[in-house]
């Protein structure tokens, strides 16, 4: 079954350094997501791209953050200067266009900032 | 806006016990679409059952049931002889219409079931 690939599993990263975070969506799918869970809390919404723009995007999502579809299969989360409270779990989703269809989730990226 | 509430915050149980986790949800929009997702200690996100508002028609897949009420608003997951495997943490999830076509998703903060043999 087709599935939605994070990677890195686990990225550790000065504060203040920029990382990318990278996911290849399930390929037939349109819309693509970034979450984020800090640990041991609720999963929260970061961003949707959808038409090779975003089409969502929450409160937390801030200059510091980008989203980029470089190509036809990866899309990107970059946070440019890491600050402590950015340690998180990210999670890439994709769905189709189809309303009803749940979106599926990659197994996250693990992110650590010291 | 949209909000999901999960009153219970961790269940114990035991072995084949039956489990009925709560979810509350809150939207103005006609059109939304909730889900339950399971996380089990690995961490990934798991995606288990959907229902449309248009349709209130529960149904039950394997030892899966789900208890949707718009009347009162709320979207209840059911496991039927829980198994050790079943400890995770199940989120339950709305996503409506926003006006804008369909929205991403707002989560509820977890129900953690913990099934002891």
């Amino acid at each position: 079954e087709p599935e939605v690939t994070q990677t890195p599993s686990h990225q550790v990263t000065q504060m203040g350094q920029e990382v990318i975070l990278r996911c290849v969506p399930i390929s037939n799918h349109l819309y693509f997501y970034w979450y984020r869970q800090i640990l041991g809390q609720k999963v929260e919404f970061l961003v949707s791209f959808y038409n090779n723009e975003i089409s969502e995007k929450s409160e937390i999502f801030d200059d510091q953050f980008s989203v980029e579809r470089p190509d036809g299969s990866n899309f990107t989360l970059k946070i440019r200067s890491t600050k402590l409270e950015d340690s998180a779990m990210y999670f890439c989703a994709s769905r189709t266009e189809v309303r009803n269809q749940p979106q599926h989730f990659g197994d996250g990226t693990r992110l650590s900032i010291l | 806006a949209q909000k999901v509430t999960q009153a219970q915050t961790e269940i114990s149980v035991v072995e084949k016990e039956d489990v009925t986790l709560d979810c509350v949800y809150e939207t103005r929009d006609t059109t939304y679409y909730l889900f339950w997702y399971k996380q089990p200690p690995s961490g990934e996100l798991v995606f288990l059952i959907r229902r449309n508002s248009f349709d209130e028609q529960n149904e039950i897949s394997g030892r899966y049931s789900w208890n949707f009420q718009k009347s009162t608003s709320s979207f209840n997951f059911t496991i039927t002889a829980s198994q050790v495997v079943d400890s995770a943490v199940y989120f339950c999830a709305l996503s409506d219409e926003g006006g804008t076509g369909r929205r991403a998703l707002t989560f509820g903060s977890g129900t953690r079931l913990q099934v002891q043999p």
